[in-house]
């Protein structure tokens, strides 16, 4: 199993542009969430999703916007991207029964200028 | 979900055993205890959790107080490889919608050669 996998690895965004955020896990777990993480801060929670067709906000959704058409893939788009956004992504999912372990990918670092 | 408190960084000597402390003082009684940890520039991984008997597995041991008010993680042979952030999280339950981590700033452990 490759586990969960996030592209791209890096990307550089100037003001105002947008761009989609992939993630894909294929352990066939419900659960996925998206989250940022700033130098030196630990990680806050973006969106999340409890099965594919069902997505909620989590503790900083402004600016962004997520799908779940498949089981596997949970994709996060940035529309109008900011200087605020410039952060690391990571994406993670999880199983229903051992919800509290969740498997991350190795993230993305994003860029705004 | 309650709020942790840990201190800012701490390092050890390899070989030696690496004790995290966590004071979650206004823990509830359905809240767990979990520890995460971030090697740098990679996901976070999960470590171990507990609800208030002491924990075991392959990675580490986790020691709760009986008034569960703090627990410390324990590495037994610290090794060079476990120089990272660790995060201790609250959360209630184990499985189903209450799957949210809240990830603090954690705890930068070093481990000197």
């Amino acid at each position: 199993n490759a586990g969960v996998t996030q592209t791209p690895k890096f990307r550089i965004l100037k003001i105002g542009q947008s761009m989609t955020l992939q993630c894909t896990q294929d352990m066939n777990h419900n659960y996925m969430y998206w989250y940022r993480q700033d130098p030196g801060m630990g990680l806050k929670l973006i969106y999340y999703s409890v099965g594919a067709g069902i997505t909620d906000k989590g503790e900083v959704p402004n600016g962004y916007n997520v799908s779940r058409s498949t089981t596997e893939d949970f994709p996060l788009r940035l529309e109008l991207a900011a200087p605020s956004q410039t952060s690391v992504y990571f994406c993670a999912s999880s199983n229903i029964i051992s919800s509290y372990e969740q498997y991350f990918g190795p993230g993305t670092r994003l860029t705004v200028t | 979900d309650a709020k942790t408190t840990q201190p800012t960084s701490m390092d050890c000597a390899e070989g030696r055993a690496a004790n995290l402390p966590c004071n979650h003082s206004t823990i509830s009684g359905n809240e767990y205890v979990y520890w995460y940890r971030q090697i740098h520039s990679q996901g976070p991984q999960y470590i171990i959790h507990g609800l208030k008997n002491n924990e075991t597995n392959e990675m580490a041991s986790l020691i709760i107080t009986e008034d569960r008010k703090s627990s410390t993680l324990i590495l037994p042979h610290a090794t060079l490889r476990d120089t990272a952030v660790y995060y201790c999280i609250v959360r209630a339950g184990i499985t189903g919608a209450n799957s949210k981590l809240t990830f603090g700033k954690g705890i930068t452990l070093s481990v000197r050669p």
